[in-house]
């Protein structure tokens, strides 16, 4: 069975500081692993995703992720974070693929990233 | 253009009612999905319909029913609602195994 562990529920940076985010995963194979971020009151938008060929992956609003295999880690990185950075991060893995489509998404419990100024 | 719209976004009622969410993709997705939020922001993936057709039906009780009328909507509907159905209720897309956009949620609350 796919699972994701973010071992850290809540994290606090100063604005301008770096920031990492872990997230463990557990799958048989190649793994499609995502990073996506909650607003608070919304909906869940994509910051980046890996699928296969550069573990390094670049994503939206300056955020980038490491895919790890001897690891198993997918850690979520930015070099310096702004005030508007501060929501819940979800982790997530999805390598099944469905019959007739689709792929089924395991996500992590969260990280709550908050920011001061 | 909203690329995944659920309505309502708020949903308050009494224990007991039956009640539905509705859900539209206009990204030509054919792949949709239910997901369940709980208090703790834990994400669980309920249904899946590709073209249609029922993929994924994880262990929910069976007061819960999706529907898809077509590729580009995807409706759930309750029946004798519980308090342990408040939650956020979110839709999804995706074409085929890429990536899934969300909607922007339903939140029920259930007193």
């Amino acid at each position: 069975a796919q699972s994701v562990t973010q071992p850290d529920i809540h994290i606090t940076v100063s604005e301008g500081a770096s920031l990492e985010l872990r997230c463990n995963y557990s799958y048989g194979a190649t793994p499609y692993l995502f990073w996506y971020v909650q607003s608070p009151g919304q909906g869940l938008q994509l910051l980046l995703k890996y699928f296969s060929g550069d573990t390094l992956v670049q994503g939206i609003k300056g955020f980038e992720a490491e895919f790890k295999r001897s690891q198993s880690s997918f850690n979520l990185r930015k070099p310096s974070v702004h005030w508007s950075d501060a929501a819940e991060y979800f982790c997530a893995v999805g390598g099944i693929i469905l019959t007739g489509g689709g792929n089924k998404l395991t996500f992590g419990t969260g990280t709550q990233l908050k920011v001061e100024l | 253009d909203t690329a995944v719209s659920q309505t309502p976004k708020y949903l308050v009622t009494q224990m007991g009612n039956d009640k539905s969410i509705k859900c539209e993709q206009n990204l030509g997705h054919d792949t949709m999905y239910w997901y369940k939020q709980d208090s703790k922001k834990f994400l669980k993936i309920m249904f899946s319909y590709n073209n249609k057709e029922l993929i994924i039906n994880e262990t929910v009780p069976n007061r819960f029913s999706p529907k898809s009328p077509d590729k580009a909507h995807l409706n759930l509907h309750i029946n004798s609602l519980e308090l342990g159905d408040s939650a956020v209720y979110f839709c999804a897309s995706s074409q085929s195994t890429n990536f899934q956009y969300f909607g922007p949620g339903t939140r029920l609350l259930v007193l």
